[in-house]
């Protein structure tokens, strides 16, 4: 019973387009959510966070989106680059010592 | 320095072996982390330590057993594992146990249980 689901395995997007990555969960206790990045022979690296009272978050090209009532988070990526072909993984936690259920990711292929 | 190493990169063990995993950070972090991922599927906690104590245990099988020697290094004994225990096994830790405190993860070992 999967509590964070990327219904997307895969993705292909033009290099200089937006990206969007797209996340369900269905537990309304969570209240924080991340969003990892993963190369080929590397651990998962964080790339950004958002807390249940934001809807929305930005760090440079990586925005953030938060829909509570739809259980439904975004990770938007613009400009797209070459450097961010990557597996994308979903997170989620309820409570500050609550560990971290992640999604299965989404592989995000970039295009020249 | 703000890597995690882990060795072995690759270790193949029968099922009646006994091997370890390694986990080494300097980065002053007092929380570390057993995670495994299985093909096509996320990564899973199996184990939490915090200031080097375990904090949780999800409910792990016992032929999994942590260890933190000291708060750079976190070791997993491998003993009388199945072949279904092949997965890469990834260590992290962070500043403090929670999800608020970034995790930063290694490269994995990936393990084949014959």
């Amino acid at each position: 019973d999967q509590q964070v689901k990327q219904n997307s395995p895969s993705l292909s997007v033009q290099e200089g387009r937006i990206s969007i990555l797209n996340c369900d969960y269905t537990n309304s206790m969570f209240d924080y959510f991340l969003w990892y990045k993963k190369y080929p022979a590397e651990g998962p690296t964080f790339l950004i966070s958002i807390s249940s009272i934001k809807d929305k978050n930005e760090d440079g090209r990586f925005t953030v989106f938060l829909n509570k009532s739809a259980k439904h988070l975004s990770l938007h990526i613009v400009p797209s680059q070459p450097g961010d072909s990557a597996v994308y993984f979903c997170a989620a936690s309820a409570g500050r010592d609550d560990k971290i259920i992640f999604g299965k990711g989404t592989r995000l292929h970039i295009l020249p | 320095d703000t890597e995690v190493t882990q060795t072995p990169k690759h270790l193949v063990m029968g099922m009646t072996n006994k091997k370890s995993l390694k986990c080494e950070q300097h980065m002053g972090h007092r929380a570390m982390y057993w995670y495994k991922q299985k093909a096509k599927k996320p990564p899973e906690l199996m184990f939490v330590y915090s200031y080097e104590k375990l904090s949780i245990n999800e409910s792990v099988p016992s032929r999994f057993s942590p260890e933190c020697p000291n708060s750079s290094l976190l070791n997993l004994h491998l003993h009388a594992l199945q072949p279904e225990d092949s997965a890469l096994y990834l260590c992290a830790s962070s500043k403090g146990q929670g999800p608020y405190n970034e995790q930063f993860f290694g490269p994995g070992t990936r393990l084949t249980v014959l």
